[in-house]
Order: structure tokens, then C-alpha cells, then sequence
């Protein structure tokens, strides 16, 4: 069974600061990963993906991927309060499926 | 672009009822899939289509779901008959085929609750 590892918090970071999410996954073969943000009631929205180890930045955030230990994590600079959400971690297992975590929830304090 | 679109919205059945849910996928989107998100937990692939195939069912539960997607475009998904444990956020969401393009975009979702 393929899984995906992540704290399910919550993570509390002040407003301004680096809030710093991580994910684990089980399946060494995986290529792709993504991150995808929920709000309190709605649908996930996809916010990164990266393919290959190293950095990816996008704006505010980058994410960071270790295939070696099987590691990949989203950081946010300068957070918001509208950063407040679900992070949800989802590694492409084959065939374009997802794996997904079950999530952090980030809250920015303002 | 339109997005995925889902419905109904909300749903609430006792158990042992039936019920379904209908999904049409962004214009041009050949793959789809359904997902079934509890409570707390991430989503769960249930069903990827390609164009009217089934690409995997593997974790459907297929004494009591079914799902199809005629002529390769809107899809539905059905439950019968319906069980407590069924009450979640049913997602569907599509994507392109094109290697350079995977992303899954999702739409609203279906708030399940039986009761």
C-alpha cells in the first residue's frame, strides 16, 4: 500500500513568517509530487508541483524535493491569513493517480 | 475556461437508499476521476477514466458503487445501497492526457451524509 506521510498539525505561525510543511512518501519509484491547498469547506486547489530534486520556487512559495529520503516539503514566506487552509501533500503513483496525505492545517496568526 | 462542474451539492439520504452524482469535466479534459474525501483525511482515488475507459477501480467498492462515463465526457457515480460509513465529499476532478499537463483540476464536490 503506497502512503503519504504528513503532521496533521495544526501549524501556528505569526503573520510574516516562513511556515515550513513536509511530507513523506513510501513508494521510491514515485516522479511527481504535488501540493495542493483546501479550505475549510471546498475543493483542493493545486498550488505547486516538482518533478525533479531540489528547489522550486513560485512566488511565496517553494517547494523542496528529496527523492533520496523520500521527502518533500512546501515553504511559505511572508504568510497571510489568508494562508489559512488544509495542505495536502499528493505523490503521482503510476498512471497519473494520486496518492493524497491527509493533510496540515496551517493557521497564520495575524 | 469553465471548470469542473459537479451535482448535486449536498445530499442527505438514510441508509440503504440510493443515490448518484453527476460530474462534467473541463472541456477537453479526456481523463477523469472521482474521489471520495472523509472528513479529515485526504482525498481517495475511487475511479480514473480515460475518455469512456476505466483506467483504475481498484478502490472502488464495487459490490455497492458503480460508475460510468458515456461517450467519454459527463460521468456519473452511483451508491446502492448506501451505508453510514459512505458520508463524505464526493470530488471529481479531470486532466489533460498530455505528459507536459497532468495537473487534476477539481470541482465543488458532493457533501454526502447518510444518516
Amino acid at each position: 500500500q503506497k502512503e503519504v506521510e504528513q503532521n496533521s498539525g495544526p501549524l501556528s505561525v505569526p503573520e510574516g513568517a516562513i511556515a515550513s510543511l513536509n511530507c513523506t512518501y513510501s513508494d521510491r519509484g514515485s516522479q511527481s509530487f504535488f501540493w495542493y491547498r483546501q479550505y475549510s469547506g471546498k475543493s483542493p486547489e493545486l498550488i505547486m508541483f516538482i518533478y525533479s530534486n531540489g528547489d522550486k520556487e513560485d512566488g511565496r512559495f517553494t517547494a523542496q524535493l528529496n527523492k533520496a529520503s523520500q521527502y518533500v516539503s512546501l515553504l511559505i514566506r511572508d504568510s497571510q491569513p489568508s494562508d489559512s487552509a488544509t495542505y495536502l501533500c499528493a505523490v503521482n503513483s503510476g498512471g497519473n493517480k494520486l496518492v493524497f496525505g491527509a493533510g496540515t492545517i496551517l493557521r497564520v496568526k495575524s | 475556461e469553465a471548470g469542473v462542474a459537479q451535482s448535486p451539492r449536498y445530499k442527505i439520504i438514510e441508509k440503504r437508499q440510493s443515490v448518484a452524482f453527476w460530474c462534467n469535466p473541463i472541456s477537453g479534459h479526456a481523463t477523469l476521476y472521482w474521489y471520495q474525501q472523509i472528513l479529515g483525511q485526504g482525498p481517495k482515488l475511487l475511479i480514473q477514466f480515460q475518455n469512456n475507459g476505466v483506467v483504475d477501480d481498484s478502490q472502488l467498492p464495487k459490490d455497492r458503487f458503480s460508475a460510468e462515463r458515456l461517450k467519454g465526457v459527463d460521468s456519473t457515480l452511483k451508491i446502492q445501497p448506501a451505508k453510514l460509513e459512505d458520508s463524505a465529499v464526493y470530488l471529481c476532478a479531470s486532466s489533460l492526457v498530455d505528459r507536459r499537463s497532468r495537473d487534476q483540476y477539481f470541482g465543488p464536490g458532493t457533501r454526502l451524509l447518510v444518516l
